[in-house]
C-alpha cells in the first residue's frame, strides 16, 4: 500500500509569485484535505476535496485554490504569494467524504522571500 | 470565540513515567476527537480517535479520555520511552475538517 506523497519537498518563491503543490493520495482514498502549518503551530485546515469537488473550506482567501483529479490526486495553488504564506503545507487523504482518520504526507516546505 | 488549547509548555519527563497531555476546547461540539503524533519536519501520524459517546479509549500504552461536559480530552502515555519524544496534536473533528490545537512537545529522558 502506497502512502501519501507530496511534491516538491521544499520550495523557495518570491512575494507576488504563484505556486502549485502536488499530492498523491493513499491507495483507496477518495478524499484529500490540505493544511497549512506555521512554525510552532498546529495545522490549519485550508480545504477538502471529495470526488473532484470542494467539500469544505477553512478561513483562507480565494487566492488559495485547489483541484482534485479523477485518480484522486490533488493540487494546491496559491496566487500572489505573501511572506506569511511561508509554512509547511500538508496534504492528508481519507477514505470517506467526511473527515475521520486522516493520513498525512510529509509536507512541502514553502519559503516566500 | 472558538478555541482549542493544549499545554503550551513542553513536557519533560523521566523514562518509565506516565505522560499526561491536556486538550481543552470552547464553543465546539465535536462528534470525534483525534490525537496525532508529529516528529520534526514530518507530517502528523494518527494515533487514536474517540467518539463523543465514549469516555475512554486505549491502544497499547496509550489512553485517551473525552469529557464533553468539561470540554476536555486527556492523553496518557504509560511506561514512556525516549522514542515517545515528539509533538502531540489533538484535533476536533468538525464536519469535514479537523481543527488542531497548537501541539504539546513531549521529551522523555533516559
Amino acid at each position: 500500500e502506497t502512502g501519501v506523497t507530496q511534491s516538491p519537498t521544499h520550495l523557495i518563491k518570491t512575494r507576488g509569485q504563484q505556486v502549485t503543490l502536488r499530492c498523491s493520495s493513499q491507495s483507496g482514498h477518495n478524499t484529500v484535505s490540505w493544511y497549512q502549518q506555521a512554525l510552532g503551530q498546529g495545522p490549519q485546515f485550508i480545504f477538502q476535496y471529495y470526488r473532484e469537488e470542494e467539500n469544505g473550506r477553512g478561513n483562507f482567501p480565494p487566492r488559495f485554490s485547489g483541484l482534485q483529479f479523477p485518480n484522486y490526486s490533488s493540487e494546491l495553488n496559491v496566487n500572489a504569494l505573501e511572506l506569511d504564506d511561508s509554512a509547511l503545507y500538508l496534504c492528508a487523504s481519507s477514505s470517506t467524504g467526511t473527515s475521520q482518520t486522516q493520513y498525512f504526507g510529509p509536507g512541502t516546505r514553502l519559503l516566500v522571500l | 470565540s472558538q478555541k482549542i488549547e493544549q499545554n503550551s509548555e513542553a513536557l519533560n519527563i523521566q523514562e518509565g513515567k506516565t505522560a499526561t497531555l491536556t486538550c481543552n476546547y470552547t464553543n465546539y461540539s465535536p462528534a470525534y476527537l483525534q490525537w496525532y503524533r508529529q516528529d520534526p519536519g514530518r507530517g502528523p501520524v494518527f494515533l487514536l480517535l474517540i467518539r463523543e459517546n465514549e469516555k475512554e479509549k486505549r491502544k497499547e500504552r496509550l489512553k485517551v479520555t473525552f469529557d464533553t461536559t468539561l470540554k476536555q480530552s486527556l492523553f496518557h502515555i504509560t511506561a514512556s520511552q525516549p522514542a515517545d519524544s515528539a509533538t502531540y496534536l489533538c484535533a476536533l473533528d468538525i464536519v469535514r475538517k479537523l481543527i488542531f490545537g497548537q501541539g504539546t512537545e513531549l521529551s522523555v529522558k533516559p
